[in-house]
């Protein structure tokens, strides 16, 4: 079965510098799909980010670009120039790239912005 | 784009009456939609996934006649909670994904408190 692996339940970073969350992933498949979903204090899950595994390249969105190591299995969030407003939990997932298209989820990383 | 919304935000009802939580897609055709339940400061649990005219597929565990699921249209999915009880009580995220596409959008959710 597949997993998803979040290890820092906690990460806290100054304003203005950079920070990377960690996940990682087991799966036997070659072809699925990774996310990152921020989930602030608000509670409304935000897609910040997606990436599939047949791209070579790694995804990029404005400050957020991601570290897909396939072989390794990884996935990591690169948050760049922190601001207080990426203050949230963040959560990564997997799909499998079928025809059930559900999510399997890690158990996330609160991220805590010093100002 | 990818809009989802969900009412009511938040609900009080007595234990043994039922609640229906909507949640419509409003600007894609949502070909499937997930309901998710959320505990504090953990992820997502899905509940159930359904397709447009077709039956709710629950998770292990989810009482199917507790929990009932209606995604009468390409827009609109429904998740009634029948004869609520206060171990009911939770956050209810929904969530819809459109044709071809493997990511989510997710509703703000519904803050259920059953007294």
């Amino acid at each position: 079965a597949q997993t998803v692996t979040q290890s820092q339940p906690e990460m806290s970073v100054q304003e203005a510098e950079t920070v990377t969350l960690s996940c990682t992933y087991d799966t036997s498949e070659s072809d699925y799909y990774l996310f990152w979903y921020k989930q602030p204090p608000s509670r409304q899950m935000i897609l910040v980010i997606r990436q599939e595994a047949y791209k070579q390249q790694n995804a990029t969105e404005n400050r957020f670009s991601v570290n897909f190591q396939k072989a390794a299995k990884s996935f990591s969030l690169k948050i760049s120039d922190s601001q207080l407003g990426d203050a949230a939990m963040y959560f990564c997932a997997y799909n499998a790239g079928d025809s059930n298209y559900q999510l399997i989820w890690g158990a996330g990383t609160k991220l805590i912005i010093k100002p | 784009g990818a809009v989802v919304s969900q009412h009511p935000s938040w609900v009080i009802c007595k234990s043994g009456t039922s609640v229906k939580i909507e949640c419509r897609s409003l600007d894609f055709q949502a070909t499937t939609m997930f309901w998710y339940r959320q505990f504090p400061k953990q992820s997502l649990m899905l509940m159930a996934t359904s397709n447009e005219g077709s039956k709710a597929t629950y998770e292990q565990g989810v009482e199917k006649d507790k929990f009932l699921i209606n995604h009468a249209s390409l827009t609109l999915s429904t998740l009634t909670v029948t004869s609520a009880h206060p171990e009911d009580s939770s956050f209810y995220i929904c969530s819809a994904r459109g044709q071809g596409r493997y990511e989510q959008y997710f509703g703000p959710g519904t803050r259920l408190t059953v007294t």
